[in-house]
């Protein structure tokens, strides 16, 4: 089956800093969505993304599906912005394969 | 819109007892999906449903775990006969018809003692 594999698998910052973390996978998708699991246990949806360039506030993503990669970056990271960042990726039928997270620390 | 609901949000069994795990998917969305989480890992795809049908169980174990999502009411996961191994954040997430994105609800933490 597909294979996920997220980087760096921790990261540690200072509030304000910016950052990028990256999703290959091993296979054409044509789903592809980052998730942000807060401390507490949520999860939220940050975008849908199976190709191109997307921007809300301070986060914004790019797929580059014809490489099997996607980026997420933060800007002027919040200590809210802790957590684990999935990707998630799906081939026809909706099923997700997730990877196995980069965890986010963002010291005050 | 009260987004996913899933409930409890914690249930504590002992081996060898049912555990019960509701989902109400979103106003309006008709697709519902099971996760689990072991600590410390990523989310393992379950199940897939529809109303009144599966449309994908290729992760669920083949035994003690089912799952359904009837014509009225919420959808459920039912683990018979719990083993320590099953204790795990179970989520529930769901979709509209055509579109991919999913909306997760706040889990369930499953223990089993």
């Amino acid at each position: 089956g597909i294979q996920v594999e997220q980087s760096p698998p921790d990261l540690i910052l200072q509030e304000g800093a910016n950052s990028t973390l990256r999703c290959n996978f091993s296979d054409s998708v044509n789903n592809l969505q980052w998730f942000h699991q807060n401390p507490w246990g949520q999860l939220i949806n940050l975008f849908y993304i199976p190709s191109g360039t997307k921007q809300n506030g301070r986060l914004s993503a790019t797929t580059v599906a014809t490489e099997r990669y996607s980026l997420l970056y933060i800007s002027s990271s919040q200590t809210t912005d802790s957590g684990v960042y999935f990707c998630a990726v799906g081939q026809g039928a909706q099923k997700l394969v997730f990877g196995q997270g980069t965890r986010l620390t963002i010291n005050p | 819109n009260a987004g996913v609901m899933q409930n409890p949000r914690h249930l504590v069994r002992r081996r060898g007892q049912e555990a019960r795990l509701r989902c109400s998917p979103m106003k309006g969305h008709s697709h519902v999906y099971w996760y689990r989480q072991l600590p410390e890992e990523g989310l393992k795809f379950m199940v897939y449903l529809q109303k009144e049908n599966i449309i994908d169980e290729s992760g669920m174990p083949k035994e003690r775990f089912s799952a359904e999502f009837p014509k009225e009411g919420p959808s459920i996961l039912r683990i018979q006969q719990v083993v320590r191994g099953d204790s795990a954040a179970y989520f529930c997430a769901s979709s509209i018809q055509g579109y991919h994105g999913y909306t997760f609800g706040s889990g369930t933490r499953l223990t089993v003692v």
